[in-house]
């Protein structure tokens, strides 16, 4: 079986551009998160969905980051206009109901900011 | 709110056991877990407990869960050089389900 799927896995692009990251849970799972790793802040959840609907996203940073998921098989996260502090490594992961079973995560996708 | 506590490093000779430590605030979660993540590469589900267990045994990896003292490690067992990466607890809201995660210790491990 297929794990969580992102694209692209690097992506260096100059700032004020638009960044869209990609994602494809696991056939199934209904839950799906995204998070943002970097060394001073760890591991953040940026937002969630629930059967393609945004539950919580308070983790979001700001107005310039959206999320969509607009089927139970592709999720983006947009980051329009781009900053540098927005350089960290950002995870998908899926899991089946109820919210709170193992989430499985995918490689994730480096972002780099110039 | 929820908290997830870990040491940041960990330092073990190949063959020995290696156990890492995490303490937890929310009384409330029903399962408890680790991740290792290795260089470069996403969050891997290694083990987990439900939070009416007190242990849990996988191959080399033992989970001790002490809800009274809200503590969680993760001993591994002959310890492999395979092994080196950062490890991650974390703990579910009970209300909502996210995760909580620890900072993640580092464990290296010397031939």
């Amino acid at each position: 079986d297929a794990g969580v799927i992102q694209s692209p896995r690097h992506e260096v692009t100059e700032m004020g551009q638009e960044v869209t990251l990609r994602c494809k849970p696991i056939s199934g799972h209904d839950y799906l998160f995204w998070y943002r790793q970097t060394m001073m802040r760890g591991l953040e959840l940026l937002i969630y969905f629930n059967n393609n609907v945004p539950i919580d996203d308070s983790g979001m940073p700001e107005d310039r980051f959206s999320a969509k998921m607009p089927n139970a098989s592709f999720s983006t996260l947009k980051i329009q206009p781009s900053e540098p502090r927005d350089s960290a490594v950002y995870f998908c992961a899926s899991s089946q109901p109820p919210g709170d079973q193992p989430q499985h995560f995918g490689d994730g996708t480096r972002l780099s900011i110039l | 709110g929820e908290d997830v506590e870990q040491s940041l490093f960990l330092s073990v000779r190949e063959g020995d056991s290696s156990v890492i430590n995490c303490t937890y605030t929310d009384s409330s979660s029903t399962y408890l877990y680790w991740y290792k993540q290795e260089p470069g590469a996403g969050l891997q589900l290694l083990t987990y407990i439900f939070s009416n267990m007190d242990m849990k045994q996988d191959q080399r990896l033992t989970v001790l869960l002490n809800k009274k003292d809200k503590h969680l490690s993760l001993r591994i067992a002959d310890t492999q050089t395979g092994d080196s990466a950062i490890y991650f607890c974390a703990e579910s809201d009970g209300n909502t389900g996210k995760l909580i995660f620890g900072q993640g210790t580092t464990l290296q491990v010397k031939p």
